[in-house]
């Protein structure tokens, strides 16, 4: 989707591995979101940043810290990684109910 | 806390009407969304209502009523193209729409 670049795409990691999922946007859009996405289900809202420097906790924050230097990026870090972290990882930005969806990260820990 | 409920499948024939709601319990609410997803794809956003009443947008329109927490997207003329999930999503705060938490969709299976 243009606009919102995830990477990378897939990957694999080992259990206790850690890993950083990007995001990159080109829209000058303030509000950015991580969810993830198990099979079969509805998204979770991870972590989400309003702005530059401004970060917060959404619906399953555990196992995972982000940051936002600035306007353009948003990083998820997998710290200590665990198969229940496997998942699609969906980036996205976007605010009054209107998001726009990156492409996805597909994630499995073994 | 907050949930939003939703049917898990809906079945409906091609060229038909077809209907998908959405309840929410929430601490406050800002917005009532709606997001199509194929299978492998990501959510793309489908309609927005904040207010009481319907918008339409070409074939989907969404209804919403703020006092009865609930809402629902309205699929008209049906496409096997529409096979897809269909989500809906809230801004939980009275006056703030930046977090945004998602139901667990509902399945649409198209018959020709």
């Amino acid at each position: 989707n243009a606009g919102v670049t995830q990477t990378p795409k897939f990957r694999i990691l080992k259990i206790g591995q850690s890993m950083t999922l990007q995001c990159a946007q080109d829209m000058n859009h303030n509000y950015m979101y991580w969810y993830r996405q198990d099979p079969g289900m509805g998204l979770k809202l991870i972590y989400y940043s309003v702005g530059a420097g401004i970060t917060d906790k959404g619906e399953v924050p555990n196992g995972y810290n982000v940051s936002r230097s600035t306007t353009e990026d948003f990083p998820l870090r997998l710290e200590l990684a665990a198969p229940s972290q496997t998942s699609v990882y969906f980036c996205a930005i976007g605010r009054t109910g209107e998001l726009f969806f990156g492409e996805g990260s597909r994630l499995t820990v073994l | 806390g907050q949930s939003l409920e939703q049917p898990s499948e809906v079945t409906a024939v091609e060229g038909a009407i077809v209907q998908i709601n959405c309840t929410y319990q929430t601490s406050g609410f800002y917005g009532l969304s709606w997001y199509q997803q194929h299978d492998g794809g990501a959510p793309t956003f489908l309609s927005y209502n904040a207010l009481d009443g319907l918008e339409e947008t070409g074939r989907f329109s969404s209804f919403l009523s703020r006092s009865d927490s609930y809402g629902y997207l309205l699929l008209q003329e049906l496409q096997m193209k529409d096979s897809a999930s269909y989500f809906c999503a809230v801004s939980p705060s009275m006056n703030r729409d930046d977090k945004i938490i998602f139901g667990k969709g509902t399945r649409l299976h198209i018959l020709p």
